[in-house]
């Protein structure tokens, strides 16, 4: 069965190092998603990307995060500086369109000390 | 302002018995309902939806009903397995190309 992959699994960073993420959507899914999940809460979106294309970052923090998927494939979330705030689970997920369900995946444990 | 809710934050259950999760909505452009199972360590996985058209969807052990007039829904599993025992997420999507509004979840034990 198709998958999202993610990596790394988890993450451990000092405040104001760079860190990034990467995500391999399921083969054929138009649309990604990137979402901070903090402990306690539910995931809310990052940033939406259809193909290439940002469709949605109304909640990336820009001042410090980033996002590309430059081959509307596979996608890279980047934080620089990371804060201790950011400490979270960042969970990527992709569906054949942006009306289709959504599959996640095991997403990747960052911990800013 | 929370638009989905999920009040109780945990639940337990007996095994064989039914498990029911609740939720809550606010706005009433959502047209579309799904429930995610997030085990520790793992991202969510997708366990059934229902549309707005609808009142009923069944898969298996799981059965989503939604109260539009209400604004609620819930999700209905029996019998409770223990490997059932998970975070439940309920989340909702807004008419158009809006993105998922999830709750908090609600964690579900199912004791042996």
């Amino acid at each position: 069965e198709a998958e999202v992959a993610q990596s790394p699994r988890y993450k451990i960073t000092e405040k104001s190092q760079a860190v990034a993420f990467w995500c391999d959507p399921i083969s054929g899914h138009a649309t990604l998603y990137w979402y901070r999940q903090i402990l306690g809460q539910g995931p809310e979106l990052l940033v939406q990307f259809q193909d290439e294309s940002v469709v949605d970052d109304s909640q990336l923090p820009k001042d410090r995060f980033s996002a590309e998927r430059l081959k509307g494939v596979d996608s890279t979330l980047k934080i620089q500086p990371a804060e201790l705030g950011d400490s979270a689970m960042y969970l990527c997920a992709s569906s054949v369109g942006t009306s289709d369900t959504q599959y996640f995946g095991p997403g990747t444990r960052l911990t800013v000390l | 302002d929370q638009q989905v809710k999920q009040n109780s934050p945990s639940l337990s259950v007996q095994e064989g018995r039914i498990s029911i999760l609740n939720c809550d909505y606010t706005n009433s452009m959502f047209d579309y309902f799904l429930w995610y199972k997030k085990y520790p360590a793992e991202g969510p996985t997708f366990l059934i939806s229902i549309s707005s058209i609808k009142d009923k969807n069944e898969d298996g052990r799981f059965t989503v009903f939604l109260n539009k007039s209400a604004k609620h829904l819930s999700l209905h599993i029996v019998p409770s397995q223990p490997g059932d025992s998970a975070v439940y997420f309920c989340a909702a999507r807004p008419t158009g190309n809006t993105p998922l509004v999830f709750g908090k979840g609600t964690r579900l034990s199912v004791i042996a």
